[in-house]
């Protein structure tokens, strides 16, 4: 069975930074692209990045270039998001997807609120 | 960037009655392989969304028959043949074909 579990969400100030977490088991995680999407309180899906199996490709929403950054850990079954330069309009449950297009499985999702 | 529009922002349904929501694209989403990559979404109250649909009309694996995609180039259908009271939520089309990947706003069905 697919399991996408998030971590690292928090209340953090704006400006400030945050690594979000994905710890994922039941398929071949080297073999896989992983996505972030996120999802702003009340409102609609967003796509905010992707990460090819190998880490060799990266695709970043406009909103977020040059503030974040995703990377992944194949050894760890782990994806990551590190979030700098935070702002207000971030806050969203940020949740771990499996897949480039598919976009196949979905984890519980992560809150990240950032507030002063 | 590709602006999927979906309507009605609302569906009131009835249990045991047909249902459908429409997604437009402001560009085609066929794509260079021949493939037109539009998927669908489902997100319980409460809960992460999950696949229903990828590739226009495939249904994703444990999602029932009476879930149906159609549709081509810039216009799109879900429909669920007859409601049932957990099919209550919120469903989003996707486009994956152009960068970056877009959803709709969303379409909440109750």
């Amino acid at each position: 069975e697919v399991q996408l579990v998030e971590s690292g969400g928090g209340l953090v100030q704006p400006g400030g930074s945050l690594r979000l977490s994905c710890a994922a088991s039941g398929f071949t995680f080297s073999n896989q692209w992983l996505t972030w999407v996120r999802q702003a309180p009340g409102k609609g899906l967003e796509w905010v990045a992707n990460i090819k199996q190998d880490g060799s490709e990266k695709y970043y929403v406009d909103s977020v270039k040059g503030r974040f950054t995703i990377s992944r850990d194949n050894a760890k079954n782990s994806l990551y998001l590190q979030m700098n330069s935070l702002r207000v309009e971030d806050t969203s449950v940020y949740y771990c997807v499996l897949g480039r297009i598919g976009l196949d499985y979905w984890g519980q999702g992560t809150l990240v609120t950032v507030s002063s | 960037d590709v602006v999927m529009t979906q309507s009605p922002l609302s569906l009131p349904v009835t249990l045991g009655q047909p249902a459908s929501i429409s997604c437009r694209s402001s560009q085609s989403l066929v794509y260079s392989d021949g493939n037109t990559y539009l998927n669908w979404f489902q997100q319980r109250p409460g809960q992460s969304p999950r696949r229903l649909i990828y590739k226009v009309f495939n249904r994703a694996s444990g999602v029932p028959d009476r879930f149906s995609g159609s549709g081509s180039g810039t216009d799109f259908t879900l429909k669920i043949s007859r409601v049932e009271a957990e099919d209550v939520g919120v469903y989003y089309c996707m486009q994956g074909t152009h960068w970056p990947l877009t959803f709709g706003g969303g379409t909440k069905v109750e």
